[in-house]
C-alpha cells in the first residue's frame, strides 16, 4: 500500500494567513492527489484533484502543487470559513490511501 | 447535482454483519462513474472500504476483503455494504461517495455513525 504522511498534525493560525500543509508519499504518485477539506460533524469535501486542479466552484485562495512524492496545500489568505480538518488522498494504485489529516485551527 | 444518502442500523452486535445502502439522487448510476465506501473511526482518519461499478465490478480494500460485499441495484439506484463479523473496531462514520473514473471522491453523502456493541 501507499502510505500517505501529512505535516504538520496540526497547525494554529490567524486570519489572513498564508498556510502551507505537506503531503508526502511512500512512492511516486505522479500527480495522482486529492484534497478535501472536512468540518466536524461533515463529509469530507472534494477542494482539488489532480495535485493541482481546483474543484468547480472552491475558493480560489485554495492551491496545490507538486508531484512525485512531495505535494502542498496553500491558502493564500486564511479566513474563517477554512478552520477546518484537511486530508490528502494518493488514487495512483488501490488501495486509495488518505493522509492522517492536518487540523487547521485558532491560533 | 448528485445527492448521496446512507441508512441503516446505527448499533450492530459484536459478530453480526453490519448492513449499510447509499441512495443515489440526481444522477444515474449507470453514467461514467464508480460508487465506494469510506469509513472513519470517532476522533480518527479516512478509510477506504470498496468501490463498485454499475456493472457489479467490485474492488476492496485488501485490509477488509474477507469481510466485505457490495452490491448494487440500478432500478433503484442504490449500492450496498456488508461487512461481516463486526467488532467494535468497525465502530464509524460510514460514508458512501461517488468516485471519478481515475478514483478520487467527487461527491459524499452526509454519513452515518454506527457503533458496534452488545
Amino acid at each position: 500500500d501507499i502510505q500517505m504522511t501529512q505535516s504538520p498534525s496540526t497547525l494554529s493560525a490567524s486570519i489572513g494567513d498564508r498556510v502551507t500543509i505537506t503531503c508526502r508519499a511512500s512512492q511516486s504518485i505522479s500527480g495522482w492527489l486529492a484534497w478535501y477539506q472536512q468540518k466536524p460533524g461533515k463529509a469530507p469535501k472534494l477542494l482539488i484533484y489532480k495535485a493541482s486542479n481546483l474543484e468547480i466552484g472552491g475558493p480560489s485562495r485554495f492551491s496545490g502543487s507538486g508531484s512525485g512524492t512531495e505535494f502542498t496545500l496553500t491558502i493564500s489568505s486564511l479566513q474563517p470559513d477554512d478552520f477546518a480538518t484537511y486530508y490528502c488522498q494518493q488514487y495512483k494504485s488501490p488501495p486509495w490511501t488518505f493522509g492522517q489529516g492536518t487540523k487547521v485551527e485558532v491560533k | 447535482q448528485v445527492q448521496l444518502q446512507e441508512s441503516g442500523p446505527g448499533l450492530v452486535k459484536p459478530s453480526e454483519t453490519l448492513s449499510l445502502t447509499c441512495v443515489v439522487s440526481d444522477y444515474s448510476m449507470t453514467g461514467d462513474f464508480f460508487w465506494g465506501w469510506v469509513r472513519q473511526p470517532p476522533g480518527k482518519g479516512l478509510e477506504w472500504i470498496g468501490s463498485i461499478q454499475h456493472s457489479g465490478s467490485t474492488y476492496y480494500n485488501p485490509s477488509l476483503k474477507s469481510r466485505v460485499t457490495m452490491s448494487v441495484d440500478t432500478s433503484k439506484n442504490q449500492f450496498s455494504l456488508n461487512l461481516s463479523s463486526a467488532t467494535a473496531a468497525d465502530t464509524a462514520v460510514y460514508y458512501c461517495a461517488r468516485l471519478t473514473w481515475t478514483r478520487y471522491f467527487d461527491h459524499w453523502g452526509q454519513g452515518v455513525l454506527v457503533t458496534v456493541s452488545s
